[in-house]
């Protein structure tokens, strides 16, 4: 499985876009990429998957360059609501196991 | 709306017994995990199933048990509970390649504390 890293934290303002870069160095061929969000006290909920270039949906964007051993998620305009942790994964397409890192802690502020 | 289901939601017990942690998913899915994971803290796979009479542990070690019998049924289970057991308890699933999407369904959680 290919490991992830992401920043630990991150702030912004209301109404700013916020871009979170996942480095996943080892990615291989038949990997995806996903992002989830978590609020305190629940279970993280998926946001978007991408395989490569770009992605977007009513949520958020997804960037991946060429090499595909990196990926941002762009969060465009954000709000007080989005405050949560965002988790960078990298699937496996025919894995079972699927493992969270660290995630990063974004806090909006007003 | 996810249809996956946890019970129970908040649960307080003494040292010793003997808990199950109930976890059922109604979208066939194949894949099923169960998380463990501290307040503010990153969540750690505990055990993974990818279909019926199969079980996997996961990255964190854990005295917890589970079985998986039923497509839609994965209960997880701790013989003797220890106060270091405390946390909170996220059971997922996932169908192999659905509609495009490698999505990962969670509960809501179950939220054990152990005394």
């Amino acid at each position: 499985l290919a490991k992830t890293t992401q920043p630990i934290s991150m702030d912004s303002y209301e109404g700013q876009e916020v871009n979170i870069t996942c480095s996943h160095n080892n990615i291989a061929t038949n990997d995806y990429i996903t992002w989830y969000q978590q609020f305190p006290s629940q279970g993280p909920r998926f946001i978007i998957q991408g395989y490569k270039t770009k992605v977007t949906n009513e949520v958020a964007s997804l960037f991946i360059p060429a090499d595909r051993k990196s990926s941002t998620l762009s969060l465009p305009r954000v709000s007080l609501s989005d405050t949560a942790v965002y988790y960078c994964l990298v699937v496996e397409a025919a894995g079972n196991k699927l493992t969270f890192g660290g995630g990063t802690r974004v806090l909006v502020k007003p | 709306e996810a249809d996956i289901y946890q019970t129970p939601r908040y649960l307080v017990i003494g040292t010793g017994k003997k808990i199950t942690l109930e976890c059922s998913q109604t979208m066939g899915h194949d894949k099923m995990y169960w998380y463990q994971q501290d307040p503010g803290m990153e969540l750690h796979l505990i055990h993974y199933s990818y279909g019926v009479n199969s079980t996997e542990k996961g990255d964190l070690s854990s005295e917890s048990t589970v079985s998986r019998i039923r497509t839609e049924h994965f209960p997880l289970t701790l013989e003797s509970a220890r106060p270091s057991h405390t946390s909170q308890y996220l059971c997922a699933s996932r169908a192999h390649y659905r509609g495009g999407k490698y999505e990962q369904y969670f509960g809501p959680g179950t939220r054990l504390t152990v005394t």
